[in-house]
């Protein structure tokens, strides 16, 4: 079946690092990617998706490029914030629910 | 708007009581989602609801484990007779249209059965 596999964490950067989560997924099809953000005691929040090969989602910075020939969606930031900190996931849309990856913690020192 | 509402944010109670954690979706959203959070699984799919009627339930661990949806605004998980095992962070998401669209979260109930 479908799958997500995201490198694990925890991942520890300094303020003002370059980030990048790696995330890779096995599907039959061609899936809709979504890199959702948890933070301390909250629910899942979107943080930015692509629907097709080639498409870059972007939002608050964040960036991931649908590349189907890898079969990744790569999350990168320029330069990150303390606020950052939170855990990360990657998912892939699987005929009408979310399959989602193990997370990727985040914690950026000032 | 008003997000996805959970209730309640947070329950411990002791093993072998019936635990009933409740849901209301987005308003005009047709689908919703519960999620189990553990540290060692992960992010669990546990049932997902498409205009109130259940569509997949494959991801209920066993049959102390059920959900309703009985209308468009509200739904249950309920846990009958809970156990340790069973504590977790219960999550409940809605979605409007094809999923290409995003699910919306509520915060969770954390669940601690002693």
């Amino acid at each position: 079946g479908d799958s997500v596999t995201q490198m694990e964490g925890p991942v520890t950067l300094s303020e003002e690092a370059f980030l990048t989560i790696n995330c890779t997924y096995t599907a039959t099809g061609y899936p809709s990617l979504f890199w959702y953000v948890q933070y301390p005691g909250e629910g899942l929040q979107l943080l930015l998706k692509a629907t097709k090969a080639d498409d870059k989602g972007s939002n608050k910075g964040f960036e991931a490029t649908y590349r189907k020939e890898t079969t990744s969606f790569h999350l990168e930031k320029g330069s990150v914030q303390v606020s950052d900190s939170a855990v990360y996931f990657c998912a892939l849309s699987d005929h009408g629910k979310l399959i989602f990856g193990q997370g990727t913690t985040l914690q950026v020192k000032p | 708007d008003a997000g996805v509402i959970q209730s309640p944010r947070h329950e411990v109670t002791e093993m072998g009581q019936e635990v009933t954690l409740r849901c209301k979706p987005i308003s005009g959203h047709d689908y919703l989602f519960w999620y189990r959070q553990t540290m060692m699984r992960g992010l669990e799919l546990l049932i997902y609801f498409n205009n109130n009627v259940p569509i997949d339930d494959s991801g209920m661990p066993e049959d102390r484990f059920s959900a309703k949806m009985p209308n468009a605004s509200f739904s249950t998980l309920k846990i009958q007779p809970s156990e340790p095992r069973d504590s977790a962070v219960y999550f409940c998401a809605s979605r409007s249209g094809d999923s290409n669209q995003p699910q919306h979260f509520g915060d969770g109930t954390r669940l601690s059965i002693l």
